[in-house]
């Protein structure tokens, strides 16, 4: 199974803060995606990306930057996070776009 | 063995015509979503449950997390329906969302 971790596991920061999610995926897959998690909401797209330098718009990408440093890396920015941002986050990849998404364990944020 | 398993695996209906794409759990979901993936790779978020059934336009989608599993029902389908349907379920807590493997959806005309 493809090896997708995320870091940190937990974050805690303050309103107005700058955070950076990273995600690493060891099984050079082209496709890298970044969601949130939420109850009564479920899985929501931010952002995704098909490879080094790209990056593409998802369903809720407001307030969120995303960076795809290489095919291993890719990290979303929150770089004046608000309490709305509480959240579960998920990244995932695939080898391309119809195949099965790997995830990781999880990024839990709060924005105090 | 996969917690989700999502049925049939293709598709193919004539326009007009509708069918129902099923996921069954092999343990306990605390809710359910569905999507389905465009020819540009997006995730579009179809419905959101928690519970019950919910219906928007031509679908129509249910939940029994008792009974473990999920329906998504397709009526008069139309060209601009095909691609590929995929459920993903909440187990709940810090897990991870569990995705079907996908069905694959061609309208003809």
């Amino acid at each position: 199974e493809a090896a997708v971790t995320q870091s940190p596991r937990n974050k805690v920061t303050v309103t107005g803060g700058n955070v950076t999610l990273s995600c690493r995926q060891t099984n050079s897959h082209n496709y890298m995606y970044w969601y949130r998690q939420d109850t009564g909401h479920g899985l929501r797209l931010i952002h995704y990306s098909y490879g080094a330098g790209n990056l593409q718009i998802g369903d809720v990408p407001d307030g969120y930057k995303a960076t795809r440093t290489t095919q291993e890396d890719f990290f979303l920015l929150l770089e004046l996070a608000s309490p709305s941002q509480t959240s579960l986050y998920f990244c995932a990849s695939s080898q391309d776009i119809q195949d099965t998404q790997y995830f990781g364990p999880g990024t839990r944020l709060l924005v105090l | 063995g996969d917690q989700v398993e999502q049925s049939p695996s293709a598709l193919s209906l004539h326009e007009g015509t509708g069918s129902a794409l099923r996921c069954n759990f092999t343990t306990t979901m605390r809710a359910v979503q569905w999507f389905r993936k465009n020819s540009r790779g997006s995730l579009i978020n179809l419905f959101y449950l928690a519970s019950g059934t919910k219906e928007n336009g031509r679908l129509k989608s249910a939940f029994d997390s008792k009974e473990r599993y999920s329906t998504l029902h397709i009526r008069d389908a139309q060209l601009e329906d095909s691609g590929t349907y995929f459920c993903a379920a909440e187990a709940g807590g810090n897990y991870k969302p569990t995705f079907g493997k996908g069905t694959s959806l061609v309208v003809h005309p």
